[in-house]
């Protein structure tokens, strides 16, 4: 069965500061791997998504993502963060299989301070 | 318009009580899924569809059922509902054979 643990509940980040969101997945060959973001009151929107072929995907409104297959990861960033980021993250994990569901993690709240 | 739209998004309900959210979306997907928000643990699913004639139970469909009407409506139903089952709720779409997923607006529910 596959899982997703992203290590971090809350994280504090200055507005302009780098970010970098931990993801790491537990499953037997190479998943899809996708990032998502929950602003206040809103439901999940898709920042980015891994499939295949380059392991650097660039996503909506400034993120990145970087596949590690060594460490089963997918650590999401940006280069500078700006107040409207403030939200939850989620990392999802699904099979390479066409009858497949995604797995989640638990979340990591961005919190952006002036 | 919403691609993905719930309804109500939200609701007050005593326990007991018999409880139906409904989805319905314009995105011509096959697949439809219902998951549960709670603080801390993330979205669980609760069932999902990969197509009208198919229900699959997910990781927490205990005290819940679901209606697949038609491709485009996912009904999820609380028969008798009860306090533990305050949460946030999202639909969410995948078209065929296709992981990503896309979501609805979700509903807030308190049972009381």
């Amino acid at each position: 069965a596959q899982s997703v643990t992203q290590p971090d509940i809350h994280i504090t980040v200055s507005e302009g500061a780098s970010l970098e969101l931990r993801c790491n997945y537990s499953y037997g060959a190479t998943p899809y791997l996708f990032w998502y973001v929950q602003s206040p009151g809103q439901g999940l929107q898709l920042l980015l998504k891994y499939f295949s072929g380059d392991t650097l995907v660039q996503g909506i409104k400034g993120f990145e993502a970087e596949f590690k297959r060594s460490q089963s990861s997918f650590n999401l960033r940006k280069p500078s963060v700006h107040w409207s980021d403030a939200a939850e993250y989620f990392c999802a994990v699904g099979a390479r299989s066409g009858y497949s569901t995604l797995t989640f993690g638990k979340g990591t709240m961005l919190l952006v301070s002036p | 318009d919403a691609d993905v739209t719930q309804t109500p998004r939200n609701r007050i309900t005593k326990t007991g009580k018999r409880i139906m959210l409904e989805c319905s979306q314009t995105k011509g997907h096959d697949r439809m899924y219902w998951y549960r928000q709670d603080p801390g643990l993330g979205l669980r699913l609760i069932y999902y569809s990969f197509d009208v004639k198919d229900i699959n139970k997910g990781e927490i469909s205990d005290g819940y059922s679901v209606s697949r009407q038609a491709q485009a409506k996912f009904s999820l139903s609380l028969e008798s509902a009860i306090p533990n089952q305050t949460a946030l709720y999202f639909c969410a779409t995948s078209g065929s054979f296709r992981v990503e997923q896309f979501f609805g607006p979700g509903t807030r529910l308190t049972v009381l």
